[in-house]
């Protein structure tokens, strides 16, 4: 069935540095691909986006790259800062309904 | 605007007894979707809806139930609560334009079941 894979699970990086997270998705039919921050206590909040029609976008410290032929998508946050910490999730959608998210990456931004 | 509402926000149920969590937007969105989350499983659909009237299951839907009467509400029921259902559940809601969208969540219902 479809399958969002996302990794790493959990990423410690110092403040100032640059975290990726890398996610990989099965159903080549998937045309949408957003990326969601959860804080702690919080439902997810959508943070960037991309389509199938892009390859890559970029909104102040955070891009997304997408390669449709590896079925590869990765979110990329430069110059992280403490309030970058939380929970972040890749999802795939091919249209309808229907989204799959990927089982979540735990970002910890040390000052 | 207050995008989507869930109520409550913490409930503590004992085996076998019922509740109802209530999910409410005002974006006018036709899709609504509720979701658990367990730790290291992302988010699991229950079930959904692609309008008032209308519902389906997802990927997990047993032991639980759905309505949607008027457009705006989207309600999740447990009939005879377990301790496997302890998780919480997130309510979401997407406007459909024939051009995907992203689904708006709510911040939460934390539900143990003892």
């Amino acid at each position: 069935g479809e399958n969002v894979e996302q990794h790493p699970s959990t990423l410690s990086v110092q403040e100032g540095d640059s975290a990726v997270i890398k996610c990989t998705y099965s159903d080549s039919a998937s045309n949408y691909f957003p990326w969601y921050k959860q804080e702690l206590g919080k439902g997810p909040q959508l943070i960037i986006d991309i389509r199938s029609n892009v390859g890559e976008k970029k909104d102040q410290r955070i891009a997304v790259t997408l390669n449709k032929t590896a079925k590869h998508f990765s979110l990329h946050i430069t110059e992280t800062q403490p309030e970058d910490s939380a929970v972040y999730f890749c999802a795939a959608s091919t249209g309808g309904f229907k989204t799959i998210f990927g089982a979540g990456t735990r970002l910890f931004v040390k000052a | 605007n207050a995008g989507v509402t869930q109520t409550p926000k913490f409930r503590v149920l004992k085996t076998g007894q019922s509740m109802t969590l209530l999910c409410a937007q005002d974006m006018n969105h036709e899709y609504m979707y509720w979701y658990r989350q367990d730790p290291g499983m992302g988010l699991r659909l229950i079930h959904y809806s692609v309008g008032e009237g209308t519902t389906a299951k997802g990927e997990v839907p047993d032991g639980y139930n759905v309505s949607r009467l008027k457009k705006q509400n989207f309600l999740l029921g447990l009939e005879s609560a377990a301790p496997s259902q302890t998780s919480v559940y997130f309510c979401a809601s997407r406007l459909e334009t024939g051009v995907n969208q992203p689904q708006h969540f709510g911040d939460g219902t934390r539900l143990s079941i003892l």
